[in-house]
């Protein structure tokens, strides 16, 4: 069936600092992925999606590049801030519908000023 | 934008209860989620529903029932609410698309329901 692994948190960064997630996955078909974000109480919000390989997804300063050859999604920005501070999650879709994504377990990214 | 709304942010029942979690989504949307959210697990999803009245369990539907009765609402049922149900709710809704070219869910903020 279809995982997503994320790298485990929680991610520590200084305010400017350099930023990856890690995110690899498994599916059946060609899947699109998405990096949701959640701020503290409140819900999900989509952050960017790609829908094919070497799709760039792009968003808030944040990136990310849909990579077949290597089942990954990492997510990047080169210069965090305080506000970024939240728990990200890679998530999949696979097939031809858009019922069910698939998360990852999340990763919580706390920014220091 | 998208908004969907969840009824209550907070909610205390004890066992044994029946318990109703109401979702509303404003963008006419046809496929709507449950998931829920706990540590170190994620998001699991419960069931969806991709239309009126039609639904489909997901990953853990044990303890959980559905009704969508009409298109904008979503309802997540406990028939007998338990501890290990303490939890964080979360509804979601989508547009359906074909192909291959999926559609983002939009979340609302959630119900964190507590059983005593």
């Amino acid at each position: 069936g279809d995982s997503v692994t994320q790298m485990e948190g929680p991610v520590t960064l200084s305010e400017e600092a350099f930023l990856t997630i890690n995110c690899t996955y498994t599916a059946t078909g060609y899947p699109s992925l998405f990096w949701y974000v959640q701020y503290p109480g409140e819900g999900l919000q989509l952050l960017l999606k790609a829908t094919k390989a070497d799709d760039k997804g792009s968003n808030k300063g944040f990136e990310a590049t849909y990579r077949k050859e290597t089942t990954s999604f990492h997510l990047e920005k080169g210069s965090v801030q305080v506000s970024d501070s939240a728990v990200y999650f890679c998530a999949l879709s696979s097939g031809g519908s858009n019922y069910k994504l698939t998360f990852g377990k999340g990763t919580l990214l706390t920014v220091n000023p | 934008d998208v908004k969907v709304t969840q009824s209550s942010r907070y909610l205390v029942k004890r066992t044994g209860e029946k318990v109703f979690l109401e979702c509303v989504q404003d963008m006419d949307h046809e496929n709507m989620f449950w998931y829920r959210q706990d540590p170190g697990l994620g998001l699991r999803l419960i069931y969806f529903s991709y239309d009126v009245k039609m639904k489909e369990k997901g990953d853990i539907p044990e303890g959980y029932s559905v009704s969508r009765e009409k298109k904008e609402r979503f309802s997540l049922i406990l028939e007998s609410a338990s501890t290990n149900q303490t939890s964080m709710y979360l509804c979601a809704s989508s547009s359906y698309s074909q192909g291959y070219s999926n559609q983002p869910q939009h979340f609302g903020d959630g119900t964190r329901l507590s059983i005593l």
